[in-house]
């Protein structure tokens, strides 16, 4: 059974710091697009980032508003993704969601999110 | 970055009655693959986001019949036939044709 499941979110202060992890059962990271979305309480989706296949050279893009904060990665050996979240603001308070696919027919699978708060 | 706008934003409905929601994009989401890249997404309150329809009017699986999506160009519909009580909640609409991925501000489905 394929399965996305978050961990690593928490409380931390304006400029703190975190790493999310999605663990990936039953399907190969490296062989999928993979993308991060949040969701603030009580909003919408946004997307976060994304990384293409291996076979598309692992590409990553990230939304401008976290783009020289946040970093995603993958451990190939663990199945897994992660985001770095740096230099933390208060307006990145959400749940923060794995999924598969990065555009097109995407999102057919989702985790079920890792809340991070960012609190004086 | 394409802007989608849904509407309406609150929609109350009875039950066994039809509902509809509109979304529409502020470029045209055809690809230069020939396809459109329109997804509906369902979101219970206190869970993850689920995928309905793909491809402008392709459901996914286990999704029932009562839901259907049509439209082309910048306007599109998601239409449930007959609204059952497991139907409350958040609908997005999410363009996937132009990077970057951009959704609907939700459209929240709740009973009379």
């Amino acid at each position: 059974q394929v399965q996305l499941v978050e961990s690593g979110g928490g409380l931390v202060k304006p400029g703190g710091s975190l790493r999310l992890t999605c663990a990936a059962y039953g399907l190969t990271l490296t062989e999928q697009y993979m993308t991060w979305i949040r969701q603030a309480p009580g909003k919408g989706l946004e997307w976060v980032s994304s990384v293409s296949n291996s076979v598309s050279g692992s590409v990553i893009s990230y939304a401008d508003s976290v783009k020289g904060r946040f970093t995603l990665s993958r451990d190939n050996a663990k199945n897994s993704m992660f985001l770095q979240v740096d230099s933390l603001r208060v307006e990145d308070t959400a749940v923060y969601y794995c999924t598969r696919g990065a555009s097109k027919n995407a999102f057919d699978i989702w985790g079920l999110g890792t809340l991070v708060t960012v609190s004086s | 970055d394409v802007v989608v706008t849904q509407s309406p934003l609150s929609l109350p409905v009875t039950l066994g009655q039809p509902a509809s929601i509109s979304c529409r994009s502020s470029q045209g989401l055809v690809h230069n693959d020939g396809n459109t890249y329109l997804i509906w997404f369902h979101q219970r309150p206190g869970q993850s986001p689920r995928r309905l329809i793909y491809k402008v009017s392709n459901r996914d699986s286990g999704v029932p019949d009562r839901f259907s999506g049509s439209g082309s160009g910048t306007d599109f519909t998601l239409e449930i036939s007959r609204v059952e009580a497991e139907d409350v909640g958040l609908y997005y609409c999410m363009q996937g044709t132009h990077w970057p991925p951009t959704f609907g501000q939700g459209t929240k489905v709740e009973i009379k």
